[in-house]
């Protein structure tokens, strides 16, 4: 089946940095890829939908100056979280759809990230 | 306007006793998909069950089915025979759209399940 890669798995990192997260399809080419954020006891908040090739769609609320998307090939999509701060400490977990006509999305193992 | 409810924040079960967990959805499109996500404490999203809106039978995976009642808008998932591997959250998910990869996913609040010995 379809598989998902997303690293790093966990991150800490100071307050002002910037941070990377990578998700890649590893058997299938993804023209889409969705990013989820969760916070601790809450449900996956859709933050955006990257396209390979253009400019990703963010979700109403979403600062795109500061949640950075790059979907630079079909099988990988990056997230940087530029100059981080401990309110964006959170769960991060990517996700994409294997075939145009399917309807599971498949999921990173989710990238956790600790802001100091 | 939240578009998935599950009413049950938390549930508890006996091992080997079938439980079912509640979800309701609002939508105007005609095309739609239904999922059910389970989430253990590790954090990993576990696709469980899938339901077309043009389904005309209610899906089934093994130990996992899905009452689907269109008109009322619910889509219910049932595990069978609970077994303390089950105890995880569980989120109702739908997708909006005509069935592209484009199509978003949008989750319900999840519940906990736990299944006691």
């Amino acid at each position: 089946g379809a598989v998902v890669s997303q690293h790093p798995s966990r991150v800490i990192c100071k307050s002002g940095t910037s941070v990377k997260i990578e998700c890649r399809s590893l058997d299938f080419q993804a023209t889409t890829m969705f990013w989820y954020r969760q916070f601790p006891k809450q449900s996956l908040m859709l933050m955006a939908t990257s396209n390979e090739g253009s400019k990703a769609t963010y979700e109403q609320g979403v600062e795109k100056d500061k949640f950075l998307i790059n979907h630079a090939s079909l099988t990988l999509s990056t997230l940087t979280v530029t100059s981080a701060h401990p309110e964006d400490s959170s769960f991060y977990i990517c996700s994409a759809r294997e075939g145009l006509g399917a309807n599971v999305l498949t999921f990173g193992a989710g990238s956790r990230l600790t802001v100091l | 306007a939240q578009k998935i409810t599950q009413t049950q924040p938390g549930m508890f079960v006996q091992e080997k006793e079938a439980v079912t967990l509640d979800c309701t959805y609002d939508t105007s499109d005609q095309s739609y998909g239904l999922f059910w996500y389970k989430q253990p404490s590790s954090g990993e999203m576990i696709f469980l069950i899938y339901q077309g809106s043009y389904d005309e039978q209610n899906a089934t995976e093994g130990r996992y089915s899905l009452n689907f009642q269109k008109a009322r808008k619910s889509a219910n998932l049932v595990i069978s025979a609970s077994q303390l591997g089950d105890s995880a959250m569980y989120f109702c998910a739908m997708r909006e759209g005509r069935g592209t990869s484009y199509d978003k996913v949008i989750f319900g609040p999840g519940t906990s399940l736990s299944v006691i010995p």
